[in-house]
């Protein structure tokens, strides 16, 4: 079966400084895309960042980055100059429909950052 | 362009009783999906509509349910609900272009049953 694993429920991190959260993922899939989620506290899911498996470039936007292990299987994200709003549940999910989606994302169980300041 | 709405955000319902939700996706996207959201499950996939076909299913009883319209909006059913249908119901919806396929999610509805 295909998973999503976030080790750390919970995280912490001090305003403008780095963190990264960790995902590991199993699947037998050459081809897949891979997602970063941060839901905020008000609960709207938003799509931070997202690898395509075939792409060896690790993807950025702005102040969040991935570092993407193909063989080892590993997708974890980078959040560079922490700030507030940053702080939310961040899902790694996986999407074994290269091609087209067909829904069902696999979603790990999810790691909540707190940004203090 | 305006993002993927559900109604109603919040829903108390009864033992028994069923409930229907409604979703509607992004303008131009054509699929949707439905997700169950608990503290101990996590986010578990229901089932994903296109082109007002079912295409999708995940591991959820037959009571859970769903449609979609000509206008992709799409509407999940519950029956007969039982206190462990109490949950967040997000449903998502995707452009479906290949290279493309990110699920954008709406602000999902919490379902309380008594």
């Amino acid at each position: 079966a295909q998973t999503v694993t976030q080790s750390q429920p919970e995280m912490s991190v001090q305003e403008a400084e780095t963190v990264t959260l960790s995902c590991t993922y199993d699947t037998s899939e050459s081809n897949y895309y891979l997602f970063w989620y941060k839901q905020p506290p008000s609960r709207q899911m938003i799509l931070v960042i997202r690898q395509e498996a075939y792409k060896q470039q690790n993807a950025t936007e702005n102040r969040f980055s991935v570092n993407f292990q193909k063989a080892a299987k590993s997708f974890s994200l980078k959040i560079s100059d922490s700030q507030l709003g940053d702080t939310a549940m961040y899902f790694c999910a996986f999407d074994p429909h290269y091609g087209g989606s067909q829904g069902n994302l696999i979603f790990g169980k999810g790691t909540k950052l707190s940004v203090k300041p | 362009k305006a993002g993927v709405t559900q109604t109603p955000r919040y829903l108390i319902k009864t033992r028994g009783q069923q409930v229907t939700l409604s979703c509607s996706p992004i303008s131009g996207h054509r699929s949707v999906s439905w997700y169950q959201q608990t503290p101990g499950q996590g986010l578990q996939f229901l089932f994903e509509y296109f082109s007002e076909t079912q295409r999708n299913k995940g591991n959820f009883p037959g009571r859970f349910s769903g449609r979609q319209f000509s206008n992709s909006r799409s509407e999940m059913n519950v029956s007969t609900l039982e206190l462990g249908d109490s949950a967040l119901y997000l449903c998502a919806s995707s452009l479906e272009l290949a290279g493309r396929n990110e699920q954008f999610f709406g602000p999902g509805t919490r379902l309380t049953v008594l």
